[in-house]
């Protein structure tokens, strides 16, 4: 089955204690990134990738970061979380640039920074 | 400026009507135009995506666009309950998409 999978999907921390979100894809998709879902705001991309090795700012990167060694993961990185970083965060995956219309979401991580 | 406008709502319609969610898009190099769905708690999922002036359907969605007046709208006709979810309009101006803040749809059986 083609998916997107988060772990956690939830998860209560403190401010700055460092903390990774982990996203993997099983349709050898290049391109991956990472949003983060806040009401009245909607989804705003903070990070994404086009393949391996080469990642990008999105509109909203200040405060996280991401790797891409593999094609099939992409991690969410958060050094030092502060309580604005409390959010749905999602990824999602496609084939590439052009392969706009099959863009897959994973099923979102809840955070909470207290 | 927002790239996408949504109206928040919530938007009501009884079952059996039509539904209709409307979207601004504010770059005139917008190429790409979306439709998501997205229930509470889930993730989106894509319903609909238009390229060219015109209407597309599929099925009870119809997907409406209008460039000239940056313009994207979905019509679903014969609304369920099953509808009921928040509508994520999203365009892609160069290679990211740009979502707007969703609309709350609720189908009243």
């Amino acid at each position: 089955e083609a998916q997107v999978t988060q772990n956690p999907r939830y998860l209560i921390t403190v401010t700055g204690k460092k903390l990774t979100v982990t996203c993997s894809q099983n349709m050898n998709h290049e391109y991956m990134s990472w949003y983060r879902q806040d009401p009245g705001l909607g989804l705003r991309q903070i990070y994404y990738s086009m393949n391996v090795e080469v990642t990008d700012k999105g509109d909203v990167p200040e405060g996280y970061k991401v790797s891409r060694k593999e094609k099939r993961n992409f991690p969410l990185i958060l050094e030092s979380p502060s309580p604005n970083q409390t959010s749905l965060y999602f990824c999602a995956s496609r084939p590439g640039l052009a392969g706009v219309e099959t863009q897959y979401f994973g099923p979102g991580t809840r955070l909470l920074v207290l | 400026q927002k790239e996408v406008e949504q109206n928040s709502g919530p938007l009501s319609v009884p079952e059996g009507a039509i539904a209709s969610l409307n979207c601004t898009y504010s770059d005139r190099g917008s190429q790409s135009f979306f439709w998501y769905r997205q229930y509470s708690g889930k993730s989106p999922e894509l319903i609909m995506f238009i390229y060219s002036n015109g209407d597309k359907e599929d099925g009870r969605f119809t997907a409406q666009l209008n460039k000239a007046s940056q313009y994207v709208s979905l019509l679903i006709r014969d609304s369920q309950p099953s509808d009921s979810a928040t509508y994520l309009c999203a365009v892609i101006p160069g290679n990211q998409f740009y979502f707007g803040t969703g609309t709350s749809l609720t189908v009243i059986p």
